[in-house]
């Protein structure tokens, strides 16, 4: 079955951690998306890749990293500079970077700071 | 103002009416418009794009409206399963790529 995964499904991590978020697609997309979503509030960008070894940053990049080294995969990184890391992480993917394509989502990783 | 707002009810509807909910977007030149369904703590799915003339899938009908700057979507025959949230999504590439989505209004279908 061809989809997007991500893994774990729940992360928890100490304050002042990295940790990194997986996300694969076998769909065969040149475009990747990470977004977090926050109870009450829509989908915020955080990265997009268009193709491989390349991507820019969205709306609120401060204190993530990504990095895009194979088509099927773009895992995001959650530093310790980010202030406030608790939420629901989704990846999505698309056929290409074009405003009129849809996008499609993985099943998300809660990750929760203690 | 938010770039893109919903109302985000919640609508409490019984099983067999007719609902409708508009998201309104402020960015002019905004391209393409999406509508997603989301299950609580499940990622969004894509429901249907907008296209300019309106668009309907089954019971389903999505439109845009660019001079009011809105896109709406009508459930016809709501069902229990239609219960969920639903967001909106709004493109654009002027100036770069831009996705935004709306926080979602939540529908309950009752029996």
């Amino acid at each position: 079955d061809g989809g997007i995964t991500q893994s774990p499904k729940y992360l928890f991590r100490k304050e002042g951690q990295n940790v990194t978020l997986s996300c694969e697609q076998n769909l065969n997309h040149d475009a990747m998306y990470w977004y977090r979503q926050d109870p009450g509030q829509g989908l915020r960008l955080i990265y997009y890749s268009q193709i491989v070894n390349d991507f820019q940053k969205g709306d609120i990049a401060e204190g993530y990293s990504v990095s895009r080294e194979k088509k099927e995969s773009f895992p995001l990184t959650v530093t310790s500079a980010q202030k406030n890391p608790t939420a629901f992480y989704l990846c999505a993917s698309s056929i290409r970077l074009a405003v009129n394509n849809e996008q499609f989502f993985g099943p998300g990783t809660r990750l929760t700071v203690l | 103002r938010k770039e893109v707002e919903q109302d985000p009810g919640p609508f409490n509807v019984p099983e067999g009416a007719t609902v409708a909910f508009n998201c309104t977007y402020s960015n002019s030149a905004s391209q393409s418009f999406f509508w997603y369904r989301q299950d609580c703590r499940k990622e969004p799915k894509l429901l249907m794009s907008v296209y300019s003339s309106g668009n309907e899938d089954g019971r389903f009908t999505a439109q845009l409206n660019r001079a009011s700057q809105y896109i709406s979507l009508l459930i016809r025959d709501s069902k229990l399963s239609d219960s969920a949230t639903y967001l909106c999504a709004v493109n654009t590439n002027t100036g770069g790529f831009k996705t935004i989505f709306g926080a979602g209004t939540r529908l309950f279908v009752k029996a």
